[in-house]
């Protein structure tokens, strides 16, 4: 598709349960991205995917969270035995690869899944 | 230090006038740079990205990179009460690199 699509828009669970955001990118958009952002806060990396493969995991927390991009199947995010802390906005974003290029291209962000944890 | 450090505001500016938004970065390796626009409750949405030395102009905008001095900006030029929003400067380091953001900054615009 044309967005980055994002779902479920809103989730809503009781401290301790598991939680799944589901991220499908920008057809031909090689690169995935997580973010969180707290309220206002800044945003947080989380992990990246370049195709199925993950790029970079050096902001994903240890223990209760874990992410995926299968072939021909939206990317996920999971987070096992939520805390009150995890209460945030998750934001997926994709971006192309430049060939013979080192530059970052721009990544494009879904609309988000806002996360309540209660 | 933070990475990426931007005056977070609120920035009022009347409407028409030249709003200007700053950003620093302390990561000498970086090599990508945006700046994006968060409307309350909404995604971040791209305005400018920049890769070289010096001003980018995108009709009302202009991104100005001054790698030496490790520092990025954003002119935004006849402000519009729609443009009233949180402005966040992005960096980058390589081809697939994840992006540090600052804290962003509020831009008001007063008609």
């Amino acid at each position: 598709g044309e967005e980055v699509a994002q779902t479920p828009k809103h989730l809503v669970r009781g401290e301790g349960q598991k939680a799944k955001l589901y991220c499908a990118p920008i057809k031909g958009h090689s690169y995935v991205f997580w973010y969180q952002q707290v309220l206002k806060n800044e945003f947080k990396f989380l992990i990246s995917f370049q195709n199925e493969n993950v790029f970079d995991e050096t902001g994903m927390p240890k223990e209760r969270f874990s992410a995926k991009c299968l072939p021909n199947s939206p990317c996920s995010l999971e987070i096992q035995a939520t805390k009150l802390e995890d209460s945030a906005v998750y934001f997926c974003a994709s971006s192309q690869t430049e060939q013979a290029s080192f530059s970052n291209q721009p990544q494009h962000f879904g609309d988000g899944t806002r996360l309540s944890i209660l | 230090q933070k990475e990426v450090e931007q005056n977070s505001g609120p920035l009022s500016v009347p409407e028409g006038a030249i709003a200007s938004l700053n950003c620093t970065y302390s990561d000498r390796v970086s090599q990508s740079f945006f700046w994006y626009r968060q409307y309350s409750g909404k995604s971040p949405e791209l305005i400018m990205s920049i890769y070289s030395n010096g001003d980018k102009e995108d009709g009302r905008f202009t991104a100005q990179l001054n790698k030496a001095s490790q520092y990025v900006s954003l002119l935004i030029r006849d402000s519009q009460p729609s443009d009233s929003a949180t402005y966040l400067c992005a960096v980058s380091r390589n081809q697939g690199g994840k992006l540090i953001f600052g804290q962003g900054t509020e831009l008001s615009v007063k008609p």
